[in-house]
């Protein structure tokens, strides 16, 4: 059974852009959770999404969006990047039970 | 509100011996814990959880917990250290086994000594 795939694998962006990032979770996974890595702040989750809708939600501005699509593949949509949004974005998917990570995409903003 | 304390941000141990992580929760209702591992530029692979069915959860490579609800710890253990086992190791909560909301710890940077 294939993993968590996320693409890009890596970015790099301007400050001011925006930056959508895609998670194909395991097959038959229907949630899927998004976390922001980095050296000062840690893991931190962001959102949820179950069946097409958005189930928990962290403490990040509105620039953070997400949605899932019927298949749930998930994209993550960062708008008006900041230096401060450089960073490991995990994609996670559930089924009911553990929760398993993809690789990442490393976001460097500049 | 839920949080996770890990000890201890990095730990060296020699080859062959012990390795004791730990990790402190505070949650309101009884937790869902976790442990993953992060090897350098991969994504968080799962080591063991807690899900209330018993106090001493055993893991993948070697790796077991022990829940102590009068603690509020759940540390993680290895009997004999492996080279391959340096990494960083996450301790993370969850209050609802429903949903996929894990708060994490800050991370133990596990060293193994030749």
């Amino acid at each position: 059974k294939a993993g968590v795939t996320q693409t890009p694998r890596y970015l790099i962006k301007t400050r001011g852009q925006q930056v959508t990032l895609s998670c194909s979770p395991i097959s038959g996974h229907r949630s899927v959770s998004w976390y922001q890595q980095t050296p000062g702040q840690g893991l931190q989750f962001l959102f949820e999404y179950f069946s097409e809708t958005q189930r928990n939600k962290g403490n990040f501005p509105g620039r953070f969006s997400g949605r899932q699509f019927s298949n749930s593949r998930s994209e993550m949509n960062v708008s008006t990047l900041e230096l401060g949004d450089s960073a490991l974005y995990l994609c996670a998917s559930s089924l009911d039970g553990p929760t398993f990570f993809g690789p990442g995409t490393r976001l460097t903003v500049t | 509100a839920q949080s996770v304390t890990q000890l201890g941000s990095h730990v060296s141990v020699s080859e062959g011996a012990l390795v004791l992580l730990r990790c402190n929760y505070s949650s309101s209702v009884p937790p869902y814990l976790f442990w993953y591992v992060q090897y350098p530029n991969q994504g968080l692979q799962l080591l063991l959880k807690y899900t209330s069915a018993a106090t001493l959860v055993k893991g993948i490579n070697g790796f077991e917990a022990e829940f102590k609800k009068s603690e509020t710890s759940f540390h993680l253990t290895k009997p004999s250290a492996h080279m391959s086992d340096a990494a960083e190791y996450f301790c993370a909560v969850s209050e609802d086994g429903a949903t996929n909301k894990l708060i994490f710890g800050t991370g133990t940077l596990l060293a193994v000594q030749p």
